[in-house]
């Protein structure tokens, strides 16, 4: 089965400051990647499909790139109601296999 | 207005049984694919099972193969998950999600119900 790696497992950053989380798929999976965030207490929420595509309603701010293995989700510009843990998901086969997860911190 | 409704969780022994369902509205039931995704306290995401919007495809995690049944009632809108044999490490908040047409995962969850397995 393909494994999701993620990195860092949890960083704090600065408000404003630019987030950058890397998810590696152990072999290619296409653009078959989804970006779900995830705040505590709450319901996962789907934040990015097909690698880049920006689900309906997510601020401009959060972006993915990748394509392959190495993909990347960018907060341009870290917001108090970013506080999270993003989770990466491949969906091109079974086992929809998810990352570890980044829980990411206000500084 | 979308809603997945799940029910069914609670506290059993291990080696006991328990069936979850999910009550779908809001939407054409029968035509999505579903899946369940777990959540054990304090861990992350992990994907459980998933069937096809006619019922008639199934897939497992291998940790739950063998044990889990998933399965669906479209004239109920009703998703399900029967699990048996469960062991400690099946305790968890499960989510009922939906696949969005082109294959693109979950852009709706339940809210979860926790299932603890415990003697």
């Amino acid at each position: 089965d393909i494994q999701m790696t993620q990195s860092p497992s949890s960083l704090s950053a600065s408000v404003g400051d630019r987030v950058t989380i890397t998810c590696r798929a152990s072999q290619g999976i296409s653009n078959y990647l989804a970006w779900y965030q995830q705040r505590p207490g709450k319901v996962p929420k789907l934040l990015i499909y097909a690698a880049s595509t920006l689900e309906s309603g997510v601020p401009s701010r959060f972006s993915g790139s990748g394509s392959g293995t190495d993909f990347t989700l960018t907060i341009s510009s870290l917001q108090p109601e970013d506080v999270a843990t993003y989770y990466c998901q491949k969906y091109n086969s079974a086992p929809w296999t998810f990352g570890q997860g980044t829980k990411v911190e206000i500084k | 207005e979308v809603q997945l409704v799940e029910s069914g969780g609670g506290l059993v022994q291990p080696g006991g049984s328990l069936r979850l369902s999910c009550a779908a509205s809001g939407f054409t039931f029968n035509n999505y694919f579903m899946h369940w995704v777990r959540q054990a306290p304090g861990k992350g995401l992990v994907w459980v099972s998933r069937i096809s919007s006619d019922g008639g495809s199934t897939m497992y995690a291998d940790s739950v193969k063998g044990r889990f049944t998933i399965s669906r009632d479209n004239t109920k809108n009703t998703l399900y998950l029967q699990m048996n044999s469960l062991r400690a490490e099946d305790t968890a908040v499960y989510y009922c999600a939906r696949v969005e047409y082109g294959n693109i995962p979950y852009g709706y969850w339940g809210q979860g119900t926790l299932v603890t397995v415990s003697s």
